[in-house]
Parts: structure tokens; C-alpha cells; sequence
């Protein structure tokens, strides 16, 4: 069936390392995307890979795909206030036409 | 760079009364899809279209319907309002299915209250 999973809540430190992560069921997932949504806000697209790799760094943002265990990261680095936001998990599957589903989201609390 | 444009951004109805969203893609995005996310519940799937034809379909209530036009934009109509459907309503595109670029754009949403 059609199921992401994340833990709903994760708090860090300023200027540690954060790690959200995300497992989803679906083998035939093509493309897995982090989304961010601040209160109120629309849903950012921080980054995605597609599902033949095992890893994407982009600036702050690490990326990893265990594939076999159906399991997505997002790292993030050196964590900011600005951070502190809902990250959503998703995933896009074939099912004829395309369509993308959201895990519940992880609230990250940033402490200053 | 152009973004995804929904409007309006707020909404205020009445139950069963009709509300009608709009969404521009980003130019040159010929997909789009609607999500509809409740209060403190992550996006629900709606409905998509590729090319001015419905791509896939997911818990759209039979009230609503949509359809993507010849200038790729989309409307979402719903009719005989209730309350439940007081949520934030999400229209994201793309080029080609997202299976072809990987790239899903998200507009800022339209939100819906229904009194």
C-alpha cells in the first residue's frame, strides 16, 4: 500500500545536527522529496533524489536513500533558528499517471 | 522566477454554497496538481492533470471537480460546501509528470473557510 511515516517531532540545539527521518512502503516510488512548511506558509521544496541514488548534498542539506529498507534522511547541518519548521517526506509514484504522497511531517524545534 | 500562483489566497463560505480555486503553474509546467491539507494534517492528494487531461485521482470528494484549461491553469470547483472542507488547498506543477523531472513546485495555497 501507499504509506510514509515520520516521527512527528524532533528538537535540537543551535548549531547542532538535525536528522529527520522518513520510511514509506512503496516499491515503485520514482522520485522522494523534503519539503518544508513554515506556520501558515505554502510547502518549500528543499530537495529531492531520485530513487536510483543513494545520496544528494546540497549546501546544508544531506540526503539518504536506503532503498532496500525503504528508509529517507534528511541531515541537516549546522541548524538554525530558521529552521525550525514542519518537514514533510513524500513521494512520488507510478500508478499509471503520477501522483505524490506526503508523510504527517516532523515538527523541528531549534533552541537557541 | 515565476512561481506557482493560486488565488484566491483566502475564502470565506457558507455551507452549500460553492467555492472556485484557481492555479497558475510556472510557466512552461504542464502538470498540475491539487492537495488539500486540514488543520495539523500533512497534504492529502486530490487530483492531477497532464496536458489538459486528468492524470490521476485521489480522495477528491464527489462535490468537487477541476479541470486544467488550454492555457494549463486549473480550477478546482466545489460545491455544496461543508464544514470539513475548511482546510488549505494546495496547487503544486510541474514539467511533464513528476515522475519525468523529479521537480515538484508548490503555490503558497488557497484557505478555505467554510462557516
Amino acid at each position: 500500500g501507499e504509506d510514509v511515516e515520520q516521527s512527528l517531532f524532533l528538537s535540537v540545539r543551535e548549531g547542532d545536527s538535525s536528522v529527520i527521518n522518513c520510511t514509506y512502503t512503496d516499491s515503485s516510488s520514482t522520485y522522494l522529496y523534503w519539503y518544508k512548511q513554515e506556520p501558515g506558509a505554502g510547502l518549500q521544496l528543499l530537495t529531492y533524489i531520485f530513487s536510483n541514488m543513494d545520496m544528494k548534498q546540497d549546501q546544508r542539506l544531506t540526503v539518504l536513500l536506503n532503498k532496500k529498507d525503504k528508509h529517507l534522511s534528511l541531515r541537516i547541518a549546522d541548524t538554525q533558528t530558521g529552521d525550525s519548521a514542519i518537514y514533510f517526506c513524500a513521494e512520488t509514484l507510478n500508478t499509471g499517471g503520477f501522483k505524490t504522497i506526503f508523510g504527517a511531517g516532523t515538527r523541528l524545534f531549534v533552541k537557541a | 522566477a515565476a512561481g506557482v500562483i493560486q488565488s484566491p489566497r483566502h475564502l470565506i463560505k457558507e455551507k452549500r454554497e460553492t467555492a472556485t480555486l484557481k492555479c497558475y503553474p510556472i510557466p512552461r509546467h504542464d502538470t498540475v496538481y491539487w492537495y488539500q491539507q486540514g488543520p495539523g494534517q500533512d497534504p492529502q492528494f486530490l487530483i492531477s492533470f497532464y496536458e489538459k487531461m486528468q492524470s490521476d485521482k485521489g480522495s477528491i470528494p464527489d462535490r468537487f471537480s477541476a479541470q486544467q484549461f488550454s492555457d494549463y491553469h486549473s480550477e478546482l470547483n466545489m460545491s455544496s460546501l461543508e464544514l470539513g472542507d475548511s482546510a488549505l488547498y494546495f496547487c503544486a506543477s510541474s514539467l511533464g509528470l513528476a515522475g519525468d523531472s523529479g521537480e515538484l513546485f508548490f503555490g503558497e495555497g488557497s484557505r478555505l473557510t467554510v462557516l
